[in-house]
This record gives C-alpha cells, sequence and structure tokens, in this order.
C-alpha cells in the first residue's frame, strides 16, 4: 500500500510569490492534517481536514489556507511568502486521529 | 493548553550503550493520547508507538521500551543496545482534541547521535 504522498519534495519561491503543496492520504485515510517544521524545532499544527470540512486550524496568519478534495488529497497554500515560511511541510493523514498519524516526507520549502 | 517538553536537546552515546529520551507532558484532558516518532535526516516523520493515557503499562518492542508514569507525567523512550541507524531525531507528541479537532502537539525534539 502506498503512504502518504507529497509533492514537491523541494521548492524554492521568492518573498511575495504564492505556493501550493500537496498531499494524498492513504487509501481509506479521510482525515488530513498539514503540520510547519522549520529547523530545529518540532512540527506545528497548521489545519486538520475530514471528510472535506475544516475541522481545526493553528495559530497561523489568514496568507495559510487549505482545502480537502472528493478523493481526500489535499492542498496547502500560501499567499504572499515571507522568508519565515521557509520550513519543511508535512502532511499526515489518519482515519480519525486517535488510531495515529501516518506523515509523509513533507515538501521543503525555501523562500529566498 | 497542551505542552510536551523534551529537555534534551541533544545526546552522543557509543554504539552498544543504553539511551533513555525523556518526555514530560501538560494536558487537562482526562483522556489523551501520547506518541514517539522517529525523524531521520530524510525528513518523514516515523511512527514508533502510540500509547493511551488509560495503559499505564510499559511496553516492550526489540530494542526499543517505553516508560509512561501518569503521576508524573512523563512518557520516556528507552534504546537498548544502540546501534548507528538509530541516530536520528526523536519527537513526542500528545494528542489535544478541542471543538471537534484533533491534532498533535510536539515537543522540541531530541537529537540522539550513536558513534560506532
Amino acid at each position: 500500500d502506498a503512504g502518504v504522498t507529497q509533492s514537491p519534495t523541494h521548492l524554492i519561491k521568492t518573498r511575495g510569490q504564492h505556493v501550493t503543496l500537496r498531499c494524498s492520504p492513504i487509501s481509506g485515510h479521510k482525515s488530513v492534517s498539514w503540520y510547519q517544521q522549520v529547523l530545529g524545532q518540532g512540527p506545528q499544527f497548521i489545519f486538520q481536514y475530514y471528510e472535506k470540512e475544516e475541522r481545526g486550524r493553528g495559530n497561523f496568519p489568514d496568507r495559510f489556507s487549505a482545502r480537502q478534495f472528493p478523493n481526500y488529497s489535499s492542498e496547502l497554500n500560501v499567499n504572499a511568502l515571507l522568508l519565515g515560511d521557509s520550513a519543511l511541510y508535512l502532511c499526515a493523514s489518519s482515519i480519525t486521529g486517535t488510531y495515529g498519524y501516518t506523515f509523509g516526507s513533507g515538501t521543503r520549502l525555501t523562500v529566498v | 493548553a497542551q505542552k510536551v517538553t523534551q529537555a534534551q536537546t541533544e545526546i552522543s552515546v557509543v554504539e552498544k550503550e543504553d539511551v533513555t529520551l525523556d518526555c514530560v507532558y501538560e494536558t487537562r484532558d482526562t483522556t489523551y493520547y501520547l506518541f514517539w516518532y522517529k525523524q531521520p535526516p530524510s525528513g518523514e516523520l516515523v511512527f514508533l508507538i502510540r500509547r493511551n493515557s488509560f495503559d499505564e503499562q510499559n511496553e516492550i518492542s526489540g530494542r526499543y521500551s517505553w516508560n509512561f508514569q501518569k503521576s508524573t507525567s512523563s512518557f520516556n523512550f528507552t534504546i537498548t543496545a544502540s546501534q548507528v541507524v538509530d541516530s536520528a531525531v526523536y519527537f513526542c507528541a500528545l494528542s489535544e482534541t478541542q471543538g471537534g479537532s484533533e491534532k498533535l502537539v510536539f515537543g522540541k525534539g531530541t537529537k540522539l547521535t550513536v558513534n560506532p
């Protein structure tokens, strides 16, 4: 079975640009969560989606948005990129959350 | 708010030594889950264990063992006879459920280096 897949793996963007990151969950997993991991820190929760509805949002500005599609894949969008948005963005899928989260390998975003 | 503290930023050991990674958490929930993840240089978070707050039994899986003590809000992780392949950053995490949202709150991680 395929795990959680994220694309692209690496990305370099310029300040002020927009970026879209993609995630495909494990088959049968209806919940997708996004996390931001800045170098040297633990992952920070950004969003959770379940059955295409936003279930939760972390302490991130409105420049961050996401959505989940009918096939349960998800996109994370970040507008007006700042240097501080440079990080590893991790996607995690789960059945309900309490059964454990499976993470993808992440997208490493560099903003220059 | 939930909080996870991993006081050890970096640990360096020689192969075959035993090593314990500490994790202390804070929560007001009566039901919660605790996790340990391993993050090798590739970046992927590898799931190691999930423990329910009602289950205080220690668990052993091969060279890995976990000690959950609710009285001290700790969930420590021990690697016995460490190997070079154990070198990674290890994260302890706590589940938080609020208003239908489920998320993990992570500690800052402990970087383990196992030298040959």
